[in-house]
């Protein structure tokens, strides 16, 4: 059974880097019949996607954080990994990790979630 | 980039209650339409793929329709269990999710 789950600090400093990792259990990262994404949730507020990536490790990345965004995956460790750079309040959200379908582009599996603060 | 519009952005229904939820994207997309359950403090459930596919698991009472700019999706009987927030999300082109339905209890 397919199940992710995200870790990484839950505390930020304003301007510094935010590293999250997801650990996918139950199919291999390497899988060509999935990409996997990250989605994020600003308290209070709706959903916005982040990036995507495949097993090739071609990304693609929401035009408003793109220049912020870097997305990559580890097949060693069956892990996916997000780095989001120049952080500041805007960016504390609950940030989660998904499998994408193909074509349809469906968040069909998530993990729980992680919340990150960014804060001095 | 295309934006989703969903409507209402709550409702008040009964236990038993049909209810329907419509997105509308800024331009076609086709049948590249998802749905979302979301409760408090949980990660989104997926509900609906394509438009009209019920996600494995996902109980019969809840379906999908639609194609191009509009969309819908049906409670056929509300139970206590599907109070929640209800999200769409385009899968065209760059991912975009609507702004929520929210569904309490009238």
């Amino acid at each position: 059974q397919l199940q992710l789950q995200e870790s990484g600090p839950g505390l930020v400093k304003p301007s510094e880097t935010l590293s999250l990792t997801c650990t996918v259990s139950g199919v291999s990262v390497s899988n060509p019949s999935y990409y996997w994404g990250w989605i994020r949730q600003p308290p209070g507020k709706g959903l916005e996607w982040i990036a995507r990536i495949d097993y090739t490790g071609t990304t693609y990345s929401n035009p408003s954080l793109k220049s912020r965004v870097s997305i990559s995956v580890d097949t060693s460790k069956n892990q996916f990994s997000l780095k989001l750079n120049s952080v500041t309040a805007a960016d504390t959200a609950v940030y989660y990790c998904a499998s994408v379908r193909h074509l349809v582009l469906s968040m069909d599996v998530w993990g729980n979630g992680t919340t990150v603060t960014v804060s001095s | 980039d295309i934006q989703m519009t969903q409507s209402p952005s709550s409702l008040s229904a009964s236990v038993g209650d049909r209810v329907t939820i419509t997105c509308r994207a800024s331009q076609t997309i086709s049948t590249y339409l998802n749905w979302y359950q979301q409760k408090p403090g949980k990660a989104p459930k997926l509900l609906i793929y394509g438009a009209s596919s019920l996600q494995s698991g996902v109980p019969s009472r809840f379906s999908g329709s639609g194609s191009g700019t509009d969309f819908t999706l049906t409670i056929t009987s509300l139970q206590p269990e599907d109070f929640a927030t209800y999200f769409c999300q385009q899968g065209f082109s760059i991912p975009h999710f609507g702004g929520g339905t929210k569904v309490e209890i009238k």
